[in-house]
């Protein structure tokens, strides 16, 4: 069925270290892929998304690519802030085009 | 442009009594999805709201129910609490169709 696979976490680095969140997905067909951030105590906020293959998500020095072949949506970022600690999900927009379908979530410490 | 809304943030039942928690979307969106966050997991679909309709639904049981109204915002019910149901609930808005959904800050249920 319908899955997302993330890196477990927690993630430590430190700022301006080099940031790679791995994440696979399990899905029918070629689903819209996304990373939402959650911030301690708040809900979700969309980070950045891709809709089809080969297509680059970036937001805030944020990266991912959608990888049909791999069924991979990797999160990178070059140089971390400590403002970037909180909760990574990585997720898909099921066929029906009504559901999210979420990782269990990284999280990312960053100390200065 | 007034994002998604919910109330209340925070919420405090017994066993066995019933909840309602209440979304207003989007500006300009239509349709309104609930998700279930426990504690350390991703979010959980329970179902989506669309004309008034539930046009899809999670693997929840049916003490589990909804209601869309003509503008659009959402009320989420749960019955015969249990223990279990103690999350964050999250509201997501969309246009009808396979798009972007945005996130509320949620309510966090608390069921002793």
């Amino acid at each position: 069925g319908d899955s997302v696979t993330q890196m477990e976490g927690p993630v430590t680095l430190s700022e301006e270290a080099f940031l790679t969140i791995n994440c696979t997905y399990t899905a029918t067909g070629y689903p819209s892929l996304f990373w939402y951030v959650q911030y301690p105590g708040e809900g979700l906020q969309l980070l950045l998304k891709a809709t089809k293959a080969d297509d680059k998500g970036s937001n805030k020095g944020f990266e991912a690519t959608y990888r049909k072949e791999t069924t991979s949506f990797h999160l990178e970022k070059g140089s971390v802030q400590v403002s970037d600690s909180a909760v990574y999900f990585c997720a898909f927009l099921n066929q029906a085009g009504t559901a999210l379908i979420f990782g269990k979530g990284t999280t990312l410490s960053v100390s200065s | 442009d007034a994002g998604v809304t919910q109330s209340p943030t925070h919420l405090i039942k017994t066993r066995g009594q019933q909840v309602t928690l209440r979304c207003s979307p989007k500006s300009g969106h239509d349709t309104v999805s609930w998700y279930q966050q426990a504690l350390g997991q991703g979010p959980q679909f329970i179902f989506q709201y669309y004309e008034e309709e539930e046009r899809q639904r999670g693997n929840f049981p049916d003490r589990f129910s909804g209601h869309q109204f003509p503008n659009y915002s959402s009320e989420l019910n749960v019955n015969a609490l249990l223990l279990g149901d103690s999350a964050l609930y999250l509201c997501a808005s969309t246009l009808a169709g396979p798009d972007t959904q945005y996130f509320g800050p949620g309510t966090r249920l608390t069921v002793l």
